[in-house]
């Protein structure tokens, strides 16, 4: 069974890089039939997607999120990685790691770890 | 860029009833591109639905989608009590991907 797993600090400072890594574990990253995705929840709030990529390094980024926002893939590690900079208050949110199924809906996903911007 | 609304904001039923949630986008899309989500409080999302009406593995059949166009329905023909939930619609379009603002279905 696919199981995915959110890593990386929950506290970060504003105007730095926010950094997060998603295992994959019971499948591989390389499987061509899928993409990998992230995906945000503000407290309170609905939920926003961030970006996707595919096991080559192909990515496909939220257009307001954009100039912000890297994503990668380590294969070898069968792992990938999210970099949002110079982040502020708003970018607060429980952040969720997923399987992007045909490049269209999202399936498991991660239990989502809290990142929490403040100085 | 095509918004999602969904109606009711908040729908307050009975354990035992029938739940019809609307997802209305702003213009016509595909309903390949159509999914639904249901998040329980302090849980990730889980798909329901995608492709606007095939349920998603391990769902159960109180659990249907339908819809096209610019209308999308999610009907819980019986609710249990553990359906009570937000649920979510979700949309592919040239290449972004965006959610609805959720349906909240709490105990009457």
């Amino acid at each position: 069974q696919l199981q995915l797993q959110e890593s990386g600090p929950g506290l970060v400072k504003p105007s730095e890089t926010l950094s997060l890594t998603c295992t994959v574990s019971g499948g591989s990253i390389n499987n061509r039939s899928f993409y990998w995705g992230w995906i945000r929840q503000p407290p309170g709030k609905g939920l926003e997607w961030i970006g996707t990529v595919y096991y080559t390094g192909s990515t496909y980024y939220n257009p307001s999120l954009k100039s912000r926002v890297t994503i990668f893939v380590d294969t070898s590690k069968n792992q990938f990685s999210l970099k949002l900079s110079s982040v502020t208050a708003a970018d607060t949110a429980v952040y969720y790691c997923t399987r992007h199924e045909a490049l269209n809906w999202f399936d498991p996903w991660g239990q989502g770890t809290q990142v929490t911007v403040s100085s | 860029d095509i918004v999602l609304t969904q109606s009711p904001g908040t729908l307050s039923l009975s354990p035992g009833e029938r739940a019809t949630l609307s997802c209305r986008a702003s213009q016509s899309v595909s309903s390949s591109f159509l999914a639904w989500y249901q998040q329980k409080p302090g849980q990730a999302p889980r798909l329901l639905i995608y492709g606007a009406s095939s349920r998603a593995t391990g769902i159960p059949d109180r659990f249907s989608g339908s819809g096209s166009g610019t209308d999308f329905t999610l009907t819980i023909s019986r609710l249990e009590p553990e359906d009570f939930a937000v649920f979510y619609c979700q949309l592919y379009d040239s290449s972004s991907f965006t959610f609805g603002p959720g349906t909240k279905v709490d105990i009457k």
